[in-house]
């Protein structure tokens, strides 16, 4: 089983809909959860980070941790064109020592149509 | 502030030559990673950099690949005799110490091997 699991998509959704993205881990020991976006050719964009179960809220994204489930999910509201993107969930341990190695999933290729 | 710089953006190499890719952390940033995006994978995890030590280069292939972060200058990944396997999108990240939340990436390098 692979540390990060992610649907690789891609997903194509209306203008004004409202995302769903998700992820799985494994590993217990996860304890910090990042969202990054990564528009084409260009290098990944931190979008939101938490580190405990329970709904992170910032503007139109809210990213959601269930520990219990290891499962980790970005919702995006009233989706725009600018969101068309790969976004990236990465995860990040803080026991045994490797803090700071970070375990991305694949990535979902989403496109919002105007 | 000026973000995480790399250069060269794009590198072309033929088999066997030798690739260096240079990485600027932010300002103030004294934590060097670098990553290697695959066509069709994720982010995975190469190489962890303090000032004139590596932390930890768990993630780098045992032969060619070298990497370093010395007192003054950019940190740099250096890939000898490359081959077509090591065409790939390579990113730094930075942040100000290793128990930080957040690594900033920067744009990436683009190796293609011929």
């Amino acid at each position: 089983q692979k540390e990060v699991e992610q649907d690789p998509g891609p997903l194509s959704v209306p203008e004004g809909a409202i995302v769903s993205l998700n992820c799985t881990y494994s590993n217990s020991a996860f304890q910090y959860f990042m969202w990054y976006r990564q528009y084409s050719r260009k290098g990944p964009e931190l979008l939101m980070y938490t580190y405990s179960s329970g709904n992170k809220e910032d503007g139109r994204f809210t990213a959601q941790v269930d520990k219990s489930s290891k499962y980790i999910s970005l919702f995006i509201r009233d989706s725009q064109p600018s969101d068309s993107a790969t976004y990236l969930c990465a995860i990040e341990g803080r026991s045994g020592g490797s803090n700071y190695k970070l375990t991305f999933g694949k990535g979902t290729l989403l496109t919002v149509n105007p | 502030n000026a973000g995480v710089m790399q250069n060269p953006r794009h590198l072309v190499r033929r088999r066997g030559q030798e690739a260096r890719l240079r990485c600027s952390p932010m300002k103030g940033h004294s934590h060097v990673y670098w990553y290697r995006q695959l066509p069709e994978e994720g982010l995975k995890f190469m190489v962890y950099l303090q000032k004139e030590n590596i932390i930890d280069e768990s993630g780098m292939p045992k032969e060619r690949f070298s990497a370093e972060f010395p007192k003054e200058g950019p940190s740099i990944l250096r890939i000898q005799q490359v081959v077509r396997g090591d065409s790939a999108a390579y990113f730094c990240a930075s942040s100000p110490a290793s128990d930080t939340d957040t690594q900033y990436f920067g744009p990436g390098t683009r190796l293609t091997v011929l």
